[in-house]
């Protein structure tokens, strides 16, 4: 999971304000994921990116979550007006083809993005 | 939605025992993952099954894929300390646009004493 970078790797936000948190998936992935951890939970899918295009956002939030993948630059999830439920770790992950059809393919993940929500 | 049940939720064990943790789903996967988490870390991947019935090993830690595609187990020999951590499975489907919309378990929470 080295090869996909997450920043900031902890980020404090007041009630209200925004959260901005930053992936850039491995070489050559162009397949981005989104999962959300509480504390003591296990991880949860929320949002999947192709450049330029959300093909699956069934798990994020309706409202205040928003993610993109522009053609260039990183993938970026976006929290406004947090509130304090939203405090969690948040992991960006990639991957090489759209499927797990063979050992070549696979989903790997950053070290995280930590949001403490104050 | 789908869930996958994870057990046991956490482990005590001596430095040289075998750990044996499962994981168990009322949905069929086509992919069953494990990773192992570190504090303050992402998930690592361990290792991958693509096929029901597979069995795979990747140096003291072997899994299967089981045969209903319902359920996976992860066993881990001689534990050392560094095996420190919590491990989750993750039940993957491949098709439409569920690609890489894993499911995660609870997580086993790992504990080895020297």
């Amino acid at each position: 999971n080295a090869g996909v970078m997450q920043n900031p790797r902890h980020l404090v936000r007041r009630r209200g304000q925004e959260a901005r948190l930053r992936c850039s998936p491995m070489k050559g992935h162009s397949h981005v994921y989104w999962y959300r951890q509480l504390p003591e939970e296990g991880l949860k899918f929320m949002v999947y990116l192709q450049k330029e295009n959300i093909i699956d956002e069934s798990g994020m939030p309706k409202e205040r979550f928003s993610a993109e993948f522009p053609k260039e630059g990183p993938s970026i999830l976006r929290i406004q007006q947090v509130v304090r439920g939203d405090s969690a770790a948040y992991f960006c992950a990639s991957s090489t083809l759209a499927g797990f059809v063979h050992s070549g393919n696979t989903i790997y993940f950053g070290e995280g993005s930590w949001l403490t929500v104050v | 939605g789908q869930q996958l049940n994870q057990s046991p939720q956490s482990m005590f064990i001596q430095e040289g025992e075998d750990v044996s943790m499962n994981c168990t789903s009322s949905s069929i996967f086509n992919t069953w993952l494990w990773y192992k988490q570190e504090p303050g870390e992402g998930p690592v991947l361990l290792i991958a099954l693509y096929k029901a019935g597979e069995l795979t090993s990747n140096g003291r830690l072997t899994a299967q894929f089981g045969i209903t595609r319902k359920d996976s187990f992860l066993n881990i020999s001689a534990s050392i300390p560094s095996d420190v951590g919590i491990y989750f499975c993750a039940g993957g489907s491949a098709g439409g646009t569920s690609y890489g919309k894993l499911t995660f378990g609870q997580g086993t929470i790992l504990t080895v004493h020297p």
